[in-house]
């Protein structure tokens, strides 16, 4: 599976949306970009995937650039309780899902 | 549902004792997931199961830990002898998506934090 990077960190205020970048540069044709967060002392928590087009469900949108070699999770409108670490993770159809360090968000009043 | 169930949530041993921990995954998945969680590793896949049948346990850190899936509702993590570096955050998570489908959206438990003294 590709690997993906993600700035270490990130801030946000409450109210305003949230972007967290992740390049896959090297990300096959087969593979999706899952993101996962977790917050403090939970499991992670599935949020959103995609394989080209841009996604939306109830809890973010993804936005996969047209060569695939980048995306951005939205959270629209950020809460206090979106703090957390969010992974993007690039995956083949397996079920082998490999979890970096991800972006720790921080969502300050 | 009331979702990915591992006993349990916290435990305290001395080194050389034997641990078990205890997943039950959501009803009707088909694949179940042992991870664990350290500061200085972040969060790794030890083992994972698809149909109760063992398909990766590359991520096992050596001999002293064992994973078995008896029936579709539970599966055990084993760590015989324990030692003080395996402490850490052992999650277990369930998947109801199969290999070569898209979906592979996994729900994870509430953990068990292990201290090894």
């Amino acid at each position: 599976d590709a690997k993906t990077t993600q700035p270490p960190s990130m801030d946000c205020a409450e109210g305003r949306a949230a972007n967290l970048p992740c390049n896959h540069s090297t990300i096959s044709g087969n593979e999706y970009v899952y993101w996962y967060r977790q917050i403090h002392s939970q499991g992670p928590q599935y949020i959103i995937h995609g394989l080209k087009n841009n996604e939306t469900n109830e809890m973010a949108s993804l936005i996969i650039t047209e060569d695939r070699k980048s995306s951005t999770l939205i959270l629209p409108h950020a809460t206090l309780r979106d703090t957390a670490v969010y992974y993007c993770i690039a995956l083949n159809n397996n079920n082998d899902m490999r979890f970096g360090a991800g972006t720790r968000l921080t969502v300050k009043p | 549902d009331a979702g990915v169930i591992q006993s349990p949530r916290h435990e305290v041993t001395e080194m050389g004792q034997e641990v078990t921990l205890r997943c039950k995954p959501i009803s009707g998945h088909n694949s179940l997931f042992w991870y664990r969680q350290t500061m200085m590793r972040g969060l790794e896949l030890l083992i994972y199961f698809n149909n109760n049948v063992p398909i990766d346990d590359s991520g096992m850190p050596e001999d002293r830990f064992s994973a078995k899936m008896p029936n579709a509702s539970f599966s055990t993590l084993k760590i015989q002898p324990s030692e003080p570096r395996d402490s850490a955050v052992y999650f277990c998570a369930s998947s109801g998506g199969l290999a070569g489908t898209s979906y592979n959206e996994q729900f994870f438990g509430p953990g068990t934090r292990l201290t090894v003294l």
